[in-house]
């Protein structure tokens, strides 16, 4: 069975520092992987995705992920965050029968 | 860009009230979902559709049922509602899988 892990709950980082989310999924074959972010009270939103090909993917927003296989991650960053980046942020593998599994999400606190 | 739309943002019910919520995409997807999200239990699957007059039961079917009449809208009904539906719902539809375009939600609180 899929499953995916965001082993933080919750994440403060300083406007203008480095962020990085961690995800980590559990699937038999190669998979589809997205990153999503809900503000507050809205819809998700689709960050990026990795199909296959290059590793590192590049998104909306200035975020980037880097697939690893041999440690079955798909690690969100961004060089330099924004107030405006203070989220929920959902990490997601695309599986059988179109069905998602999502993690439990990772919500970012921005300092200003 | 891909549009969802969900045609309630909020809605407040009474117990044994029959609840629609209507779903639109316009980008002609074949695959339409739809969620519901608490805190502390993440988005669960409740139905999904991958055609006209398709459905498929997810995680929780349990005290719901859908529509695909049409390919651009997906309903999801709640027969008698109950007040442990409360919660935020999200319609998603997608062409590949797990490429999911969102609506903005409807939040439902059933009294």
């Amino acid at each position: 069975a899929q499953s995916v892990t965001q082993p933080d709950i919750h994440i403060t980082v300083s406007e203008g520092a480095s962020l990085e989310l961690r995800c980590n999924y559990s699937y038999g074959a190669t998979p589809y992987l997205f990153w999503y972010v809900q503000s507050p009270g809205q819809g998700l939103q689709l960050l990026l995705k990795y199909f296959s090909g290059d590793t590192l993917v590049q998104g909306i927003k200035g975020f980037e992920a880097e697939f690893k296989r041999s440690q079955s991650s798909f690690n969100l960053r961004k060089p330099s965050v924004h107030w405006s980046d203070a989220a929920e942020y959902f990490c997601a593998v695309g599986g059988n029968a179109g069905k998602s599994t999502f993690g439990d999400g990772t919500t970012l606190t921005v300092k200003p | 860009d891909v549009k969802v739309t969900q045609s309630s943002r909020y809605l407040v019910k009474r117990t044994g009230e029959k609840v629609f919520l209507e779903c639109v995409q316009d980008m002609d997807h074949e695959n339409m979902f739809w969620y519901r999200q608490d805190p502390g239990l993440g988005l669960r699957l409740i139905y999904f559709s991958y055609d006209v007059k398709m459905k498929e039961k997810g995680d929780i079917p349990e005290g719901y049922s859908v529509s695909r009449e049409k390919k651009e809208r997906f309903s999801l009904i709640l027969e008698s509602a109950s007040t442990n539906q409360t919660s935020m719902y999200l319609c998603a539809s997608s062409l590949v899988p797990g490429e999911l375009f969102f609506g903005e939600g409807s939040r439902l609180t059933v009294l």
